[in-house]
Formats: C-alpha cells, structure tokens, sequence
C-alpha cells in the first residue's frame, strides 16, 4: 500500500517569501506525482504534476522529483496571500493503468500581507 | 461556473438511514470517481468508473454502491449510515481513467454528518 507524507504540517510565511514543501512516498514504482490546492469548502485542484526525475516549472511554482530517494518538493515563488491553502501530494499508481491517486495529509500554508 | 456538481452540499442523517449523494459532470470526461476526506484523515480514494464500467473499488463495505445511470452522472449509495461514515465526500472526474497520469478535477463535496 502506498503512503505518503507530507512535511511541514503548517507553515506561515510573510508575503514575497520562497514556499518549500516535501513529500515522500513509498512505492518507486509509481507513477507521475501530483500537487493540488485545497481552499477551505472546495475541491482539490491540480497545480502541477511531474513524472521523470529532475525538475518542471510552471509560473511561480516549481516541482523536483528524486525517484531514488523517492521524494518531490514543490516551491512556490513570491508567495501572495491568495496562495493560502492546504497543499495536497499525491501519488499515481501503476497498477494496470487505473488512476487511481494516493494523498498525503496536506500542509496547510499561511501567506501573511 | 462549476463543472461538476455535486448535491446536496450539506447533508445530516441519522445512523442506520441510507443517503444518496449526486455528482454530475459537465466536462465531457469518461471517467469519474469518488474520493473521502475524514477529519484528520488524508483524502481517501474509494471508486473509479471508465465508461460507465467499474474500475477499482477500494471500499471495504459492501454499504457504499455507486451507481452509474448515465455517462457523466456517479451517484453514491449509502445504506445502514454509522457515525464514522461522517466525511466530506468528493466526486471528480478525468478524461478517460486509463494510463495513470491524468489530471482529476474534483468537485466541491457533500460534507454528511451522521448522528
């Protein structure tokens, strides 16, 4: 069963500031590694998403894979206070093509004016 | 403008009764799936559906049903409700379930509470 953990819990940061969050996972063999948002009363939804190991950038946000050490960060540049949310990792299995996602428990981001 | 709709937003019931919750689509996707989010629990993945067709049932309890009436409707069944069935339920949907890299895109939830 694949687990995934996310690190820090919480994280309160000024306006402006560079956002580092960690994830790791258990399975290597899995497939592409997914970042969503998750504002209070809604949905998830995807920010940005990596399969092969190095890194992908998108905007401000920027996610590195290390398949060896089986673990992804997402950084997230000149924070803005809209940028507060709970940041959700998930995981994609490979098990017969079924999308099926494994979430990490969030970390909940705070982006101080 | 939401694309995928979920009813009712809140819901309370009573343990043992039994609740469906709704989940239309409106983005023209083939596969469709509901996920629970406990509290202090991580978003918990429970069904997927491609093409109307079950594809992964990770639900331990014969309680849950999905039903599939249409392509872009996934109701949930719910029978014999228990206090720990209180979650907030999410629907979402990707474009045809199959290859293991595609984007969900969620709705917003049915949050049940169970008393």
């Amino acid at each position: 069963q694949e687990k995934v953990q996310q690190s820090p819990e919480s994280l309160i940061v000024p306006e402006g500031a560079m956002v580092s969050l960690n994830c790791s996972f258990s399975d290597s063999a899995s497939q592409s590694i997914w970042w969503y948002q998750q504002h209070p009363g809604k949905g998830p939804k995807a920010l940005i998403s990596i399969f092969s190991n190095g890194n992908k950038k998108e905007g401000r946000l920027t996610v590195y894979l290390n398949r060896a050490s089986l673990h992804v960060s997402l950084h997230i540049k000149d924070s803005q206070p809209s940028d507060s949310a709970v940041y959700l990792c998930a995981v994609s299995m490979a098990t017969g093509g079924n999308n099926k996602l494994t979430f990490g428990q969030g970390t909940v981001l705070s982006v101080i004016p | 403008d939401p694309k995928i709709i979920q009813k009712p937003k809140y819901l309370v019931a009573v343990t043992g009764s039994e609740k469906i919750l709704i989940c239309e689509q409106y983005l023209g996707h083939n596969a469709m799936y509901w996920y629970r989010q406990s509290a202090k629990k991580p978003l918990e993945f429970m069904f997927s559906y491609s093409y109307q067709k079950l594809m992964d049932n990770q639900t331990a309890s014969s309680r849950f049903q999905p039903q599939s009436s249409k392509k872009n409707h996934l109701d949930l069944q719910i029978t014999a409700l228990k206090p720990d069935d209180s979650a907030t339920y999410f629907c979402a949907s990707s474009q045809d379930g199959t290859g293991g890299c595609e984007r969900l895109f969620f709705g917003h939830g049915t949050k049940l509470s169970v008393l």
